[in-house]
């Protein structure tokens, strides 16, 4: 069965960029969405369709997906940006959908 | 103002069965797809299955661990997305939400605050 792999952690100074990898077997032939979830809360879309950003997301965060790799990045990251960060990927060809397993990004 | 409130969580037995409802509100509820996922206490977030539009024929499709136990459905005409669950296992237990599917996105991401499924004898 597919699976999709994050590192459970990353952590980043204020200000720097933070770099939050999505691996899977070919997952730049699918489709990929990016998720926040802060704790107590329900998660928000911040990436969709690999690299689209949804409306009032800010620009500093972006997504890319190629190869064996999808890539969520958050720019000029801040203290507001703690939160888990789950990939999720859509096979279009047979309606697959799945989550990976996480991402907790720290701030320092 | 958009809401999407799910209702029918609580205390089950292994074995029995759940009926959870979301009901939609302040958006377009019958163009967009529907997403059910869980998460389990301390654990990250799990699909557990989609419908479709009627426009894009209904279809929906399920995760492996709940396919032949859970089937979701749709009432536009009552702007109600539902997830009848039977045959429930202790690792069913999660908190389960409703959530419009990312190819709404360009219109919005909606979710529910989530409803808590304990499967306990």
């Amino acid at each position: 069965s597919y699976v999709l792999t994050q590192p459970p952690s990353v952590s980043v100074a204020p200000g720097k960029t933070a770099r939050i990898t999505c691996g899977g077997n070919n997952i730049g032939d699918k489709t990929v969405h990016w998720y926040q979830q802060k704790p107590g809360q329900a998660p928000v879309l911040v990436i969709y369709y690999d690299t689209d950003r949804p409306s009032g997301i800010p620009e500093r965060f972006s997504g890319s997906n190629s190869g064996n790799t999808a890539t969520l990045t958050i720019s000029r990251v801040e203290a507001g940006d703690e939160a888990d960060y789950y990939c999720q990927m859509w096979d279009g060809s047979s309606d697959h959908v799945l989550f990976g397993g996480g991402t907790k990004v720290t701030v320092l | 103002e958009v809401q999407l409130v799910e209702s029918g969580g609580g205390l089950v037995k292994p074995g029995g069965s759940l009926r959870l409802s979301c009901a939609a509100s302040g958006f377009a509820f019958s163009e967009a797809w529907m997403n059910w996922v869980r998460q389990a206490p301390g654990k990250g977030l799990e699909w557990v299955g989609r419908v479709k539009t009627k426009t894009d024929g209904g279809a929906t499709d399920y995760a492996a661990p709940v396919k032949g136990r859970f089937t979701i459905s749709r009432d536009d005409s009552k702007n109600t997305l539902y997830l009848q669950m039977l045959s429930l296992k202790t690792e069913d237990t999660a908190v389960y939400y409703c959530a419009t599917d990312p190819s709404y996105g360009d219109y919005g991401d909606y979710w529910g605050q989530g409803t808590l499924v304990t499967v306990s004898s």
